[in-house]
């Protein structure tokens, strides 16, 4: 089936630290990559969509300084979560989606910044 | 009304029974629909695609019903390993995906 890698999958860091997400996708080419969060006991929130060489689309509320998306390739995307701080602290999720198909998640990213 | 409503549960089942789920979409135009599971600190996983005439994948069927926009989840033969939160995603328009908020599902020995 559909495989999306998603590194690093935990990260600890001091505030004020720049942290930066990958997601592939590694046996489809993703037209379309989404990136979420979800805090503790809550539903994903979607943070973005982003196309390959196209800017991404961000949701209402989420500041596109502080989180910085690039969809460089096909297969690649990353988020930068740029000087974090505590509340920046959750779990991030990409999935990638070859439309029509269903979109398929990486594993995660445990961000706790301190 | 929210745009993908699910009911949140808890359900708490024993082994062996049958559950089920539905979930209601604002979207009239939606053309695809899913479950996912999650299970506690992991990522959502594909569990099927729901089909418009219905589809099973052994314990588990999936069916949509456009006029009254909403879809179902049924589950067989309860096992434990199916503890987990189900999500229903449906697509509302190209890559605008919407997620319910999840059902959590506790099954007991």
């Amino acid at each position: 089936g559909a495989v999306v890698s998603q590194h690093p999958s935990w990260v600890i860091c001091k505030s004020g630290t720049s942290v930066k997400i990958e997601c592939r996708s590694l046996d489809f080419q993703a037209t379309t990559m989404f990136w979420y969060r979800q805090f503790p006991k809550q539903s994903l929130m979607l943070m973005a969509t982003s196309n390959e060489g196209s800017k991404a689309t961000y949701e209402q509320g989420v500041e596109k300084d502080k989180f910085l998306i690039n969809h460089a390739s096909l297969t690649l995307s990353t988020l930068t979560v740029t000087s974090a701080h505590p509340e920046d602290s959750s779990f991030y999720i990409c999935s990638a989606r070859d439309s029509p198909q269903p979109q398929h998640f990486g594993d995660g990213t445990r961000l706790s910044i301190l | 009304r929210k745009e993908v409503e699910q009911d949140p549960g808890p359900f708490n089942v024993p082994e062996g029974a049958t559950v089920a789920f539905n979930c209601t979409y604002s979207n009239s135009a939606s053309q695809s629909f899913f479950w996912y599971r999650q299970d506690c600190r992991k990522e959502p996983k594909l569990l099927m695609s729901v089909y418009s005439s219905g589809n099973e994948d052994g314990r588990f069927t999936a069916q949509l019903n456009r006029a009254s926009q909403y879809i179902s989840l049924l589950i067989r033969d309860s096992k434990l390993s199916d503890s987990a939160t189900y999500l229903c995603v449906v697509n509302f328009n190209n890559n605008d995906m919407r997620f319910g908020a999840g059902t959590r599902l506790t099954v007991k020995p």
